[in-house]
């Protein structure tokens, strides 16, 4: 799999918009972008995937430049509950199970 | 409720003991995977079953025997541990298309100690 790079940490505020970038530079050409999240004590929980462009859904949306060697994962409006551990994961081969999560981004969102 | 569940939630061994781990998925997927996540490090994949069979083992010590019984099951069997191998250890199953990365439900985990 593709060897992504994230922030280490991160601050936010309420209500802020909260913008991660992952890059991911060795990307192959049928991979996809994977990001999860996780909460103290818990497995990771999947947030949104996708190829290119823009990927929106309830929770995040995921932007992806047209060369696909970075991405970033938006949270509109974080609440405190959105403090966590997030994870991009990149990969999509056929047949390949390593799935490499890495160090994360820990959010922390502020009141 | 992600459909993975894993018993029990906590455990504390002796390094002498023998224990498992069991986690089971009510998602009809084909895959089950082990992870370890130790305190303040990435998870770590341990094993992955593929329609009961073993197709990743990531060099893991002996001491971990996974079993997957069915496509629905999967035990990690525990023996003579180490007190470094205390971490919350994570069931996950996906559905295994094998054509592009597969989303993976996690379990809640179990929290290991080995005194």
């Amino acid at each position: 799999l593709a060897k992504t790079t994230q922030p280490i940490s991160m601050d936010s505020y309420e209500g802020q918009e909260v913008n991660i970038t992952c890059s991911h530079n060795n990307i192959a050409t049928n991979d996809y972008i994977t990001w999860y999240q996780q909460f103290p004590s818990q497995g990771p929980r999947f947030i949104i995937q996708g190829y290119k462009t823009k990927v929106t859904n309830e929770v995040a949306s995921l932007f992806i430049p047209a060369d696909r060697k970075s991405s970033t994962l938006s949270l509109p409006r974080v609440s405190l509950s959105d403090t966590a551990v997030y994870y991009c994961l990149v990969g999509g081969t056929s047949g390949t199970y390593k799935y490499i999560f890495g160090t994360g981004t820990r959010l922390k969102v502020l009141a | 409720e992600t459909g993975v569940t894993q018993t029990p939630r906590h455990l504390v061994m002796g390094m002498t003991n023998k224990k498992s781990l069991k986690c089971e998925q009510h998602l009809g997927h084909n895959a089950m995977y082990w992870y370890k996540q130790s305190a303040k490090k990435p998870l770590e994949l341990m094993f992955v079953y593929s329609l009961e069979e073993r197709v990743e083992n990531n060099s893991v010590p002996s001491r971990f025997s996974p079993e997957c019984p069915n496509s629905s099951h999967l035990f990690l069997h525990l023996h003579t541990l180490q007190p470094e191998d205390s971490a919350l250890y994570l069931c996950a199953s996906s559905q295994d298309r094998l054509t592009r990365l597969d989303t993976q439900y996690f379990g809640p985990g179990t929290r290991l100690t080995v005194l």
